[in-house]
């Protein structure tokens, strides 16, 4: 599976748009990207993931650069139970399902 | 309420101990996983299991053991041969391995060596 980069940490102000990149520039054609975030202490929740089209859904809304090399997580209102550490995988499938979770972005909502 | 319970929350362990760690399913997933996660790292897989009565090793397999008798349960031992087992336990499920499934996790269990 390809290997991403994400910056370490981040601040957003809440009620503003937290968009949150990452690289992945040896990503193959059918590998997917997934993005998960973990609360602290608690287990990894999905967020949204997407091959090549941009994906929205209720909580987020996922951006793929056209070259699929890298790609922005975008949380359009961030809230305070939106501070979390957010990871970016991306993953072929039929490879056995295993998901390699790097150290991700931590995102700090400040009010 | 369908979801993935881990037991127990917090879970001491005293030196030469084996101790297992339960995780069930009611979402009918075929798949199911266990990572272990370190302060401040991410996720690194321990076993996989696709289907009842198979399962494989991943990246950290040694000192652990697991077996998958029936489809909703995936409990992980962890023996004393794990020489630091302390960390933050998750399991997780998904549907399988036929595309592009996502996997749910579990609220997780710390482990703790007395």
């Amino acid at each position: 599976d390809a290997k991403t980069t994400q910056p370490p940490s981040m601040d957003c102000a809440e009620g503003r748009a937290a968009n949150l990149p990452c690289n992945h520039s040896t990503i193959s054609g059918n590998e997917y990207v997934y993005w998960y975030r973990q609360i602290h202490s608690q287990g990894p929740q999905y967020i949204i993931h997407g091959l090549k089209n941009n994906e929205t859904n209720e909580m987020a809304s996922l951006i793929i650069t056209e070259d699929r090399k890298s790609s922005t997580l975008i949380l359009p209102h961030a809230t305070l139970r939106d501070t979390a550490v957010y990871y970016c995988i991306v993953r072929a499938p039929n490879t056995g399902n295993q998901f390699y979770f790097g150290t991700g972005t931590s995102l700090t909502v400040i009010p | 309420d369908g979801g993935i319970t881990q037991s127990p929350k917090y879970l001491f362990r005293k030196e030469g101990q084996n101790v297992t760690l339960s995780c069930e399913q009611n979402l009918n997933h075929d798949a199911m996983y266990w990572y272990r996660q370190d302060p401040g790292q991410g996720l690194r897989l321990i076993y996989y299991s696709q289907i009842v009565n198979d399962f494989q090793k991943g990246d950290i397999a040694e000192g652990y053991s697991v077996s998958r008798e029936k489809k909703e349960s995936f409990p992980l031992t962890v023996t004393s041969a794990q020489k630091n087992p302390t960390a933050f336990y998750l399991c997780a499920s998904s549907i399988g391995d036929r595309g592009q499934e996502t996997q749910y996790f579990g609220p997780g269990t710390r482990l703790l060596v007395l």
